[in-house]
């Protein structure tokens, strides 16, 4: 299947500095790339909506000034966290969905786990 | 509100038996379902999807049903092995190119 990584893997950061995790595409062209976040013990919660060349779209209750995303090309989707606070410490996770294909599946990244001291 | 729900936490199961994981939903517009088997500290895979034009989907060891009328999809897996143990997420959406809505998850644990 298709194959989605993100960089870093894992992150360890000072309270108060910024983070940025990368979601690449790495066999397909993706218009539309989502950021999850997973709580423990708590499902995979939508963070934003990042589409191609626009303005990402962010769930109730994110702030969208602290998680910073921007989808620069159609295999690179970027979230920056700022001004890390260690209630930000979490598993990030995005995905993708495969412009060329017809379908409904999204591949998803291995995550990054960012822990704020 | 939760739309998509998965009311065991964890489930047990011995090697080789049937596992059966269950999932409600409540949004009446999702028409496509996913199951995600995920590890601890990694993203989560993909196991097999239906869409609400089915009841039944089966791939390998994995089934998923549908029941439409009762918002209700089930993922059985048979027989099971040590190997599938992990967190299964439920997933809904609402067509192409939406976000997936996801279940709390159901820890399976296969006991040899």
């Amino acid at each position: 299947g298709a194959v989605v990584s993100q960089h870093p893997s894992r992150v360890i950061c000072k309270s108060g500095t910024s983070v940025k995790i990368e979601c690449r595409s790495l066999d397909f062209q993706a218009t539309t790339m989502f950021w999850y976040r997973q709580f423990p013990k708590k499902s995979l919660m939508l963070m934003a909506t990042s589409n191609e060349g626009s303005k990402a779209t962010y769930e109730q209750g994110v702030e969208k000034d602290k998680f910073l995303i921007n989808h620069a090309s159609l295999t690179l989707s970027t979230l920056t966290v700022t001004s890390a606070h260690p209630e930000d410490s979490s598993f990030y996770i995005c995905s993708a969905i495969d412009a060329g294909v017809v379908g409904n599946e999204q591949f998803f990244g291995p995550g990054t786990r960012l822990t704020v001291l | 509100d939760q739309q998509v729900k998965q009311n065991s936490p964890s489930l047990s199961v011995q090697e080789g038996r049937i596992s059966i994981l269950n999932c409600d939903y409540t949004n009446s517009m999702f028409d496509y379902f996913l199951w995600y088997k995920k590890y601890p500290a990694e993203g989560p895979t993909f196991l097999i999807s239906i869409s609400s034009i089915k009841d039944k989907n089966e791939d390998g060891r994995f089934t998923v049903f549908l029941n439409k009328s009762a918002k209700h999809l089930s993922l059985h897996i048979v027989p099971s092995q040590p190997g599938d143990s992990a967190v299964y997420f439920c997933a809904a959406m609402e067509g192409g190119n939406t976000p997936l809505v996801f279940g709390k998850g159901t820890r399976l644990s296969v006991i040899a």
